[in-house]
């Protein structure tokens, strides 16, 4: 069983939808992650929530925006995606450390898939 | 910048065949590295770690050795089974100061057949 719990593990939504994924964990982890990860391809890092403070934006567009309310809860709120944000949507969370948990490995939960129509 | 280069696979084992999944990396630096195992529909979960030179990681009958001098992390398990079947990882974390992302390889696809 994973420690970090995501819901909904599948969803479908239209181009126009407002929809959220959520993310729990209680490992007293301090630093928390999602990323995107398309068919066939390794996890792509989008953002990175360090102390319920976004630390890392790599680029990702406004159409997803995160939000960390308390220190074990990430949500990723999702508006006017497009088919090609269609994919597994991963959520991790790892020890802060040192530098954002510098080399602590981090533990991921099943994902939400998520389609796009 | 970081780089991890693992082959992409499919490979294909009898079950109680002897794996081997090799994984290299370039990196600065003392970096943390890692194999992660992705089971159908499912998330990433970590298989085993090494932090420093020579270290072994092992779980669940699996073992890689920080290679520094050949900046390698070669994935190793003396007897598959068909549960083993699933998308293997290697990944890397530097050590430096600040933020350091995880470098993730393409990943190898394991196919056990009975």
């Amino acid at each position: 069983d994973t420690e970090v719990t995501q819901t909904p593990k599948h969803l479908v939504m239209g181009m126009t939808n407002k929809k959220s994924l959520k993310c729990e964990q209680h490992m007293g982890h301090r630093a928390m992650y999602w990323y995107k990860q398309k068919a066939k391809k390794p996890p792509e890092l989008m953002f990175v929530y360090s102390y319920e403070k976004l630390s890392i934006n790599e680029s990702v567009p406004s159409r997803f925006s995160p939000e960390c309310p308390n220190s074990s809860l990430l949500n990723l709120h999702l508006h006017a995606l497009q088919p090609e944000d269609s994919a597994l949507y991963l959520c991790a969370s790892s020890d802060a450390g040192t530098g954002v948990g510098s080399n602590q490995p981090q533990h991921f939960g099943d994902g939400t898939r998520l389609s796009i129509l | 910048g970081n780089s991890v280069t693992q082959m992409e696979g499919p490979v294909t084992l009898s079950e109680e065949a002897f794996l081997t999944i090799n994984c290299t990396y370039t990196a600065t630096g003392y970096p943390s590295l890692f194999w992660y195992v992705q089971y159908p529909g499912e998330g990433l979960q970590l298989l085993l770690k090494a932090t420093k030179a020579d270290d072994k990681g092992s779980n669940k009958g699996f073992e890689a050795t920080y290679r520094k001098e050949t900046t390698s992390f070669h994935l190793e398990k003396g007897s598959v089974q068909v549960s083993d079947s699933a998308v293997y990882f290697c990944a890397l974390r530097g050590s430096s100061g600040g933020y350091q992302k995880v470098t993730f390889g393409i990943g190898t696809k394991l196919q056990v057949i009975p």
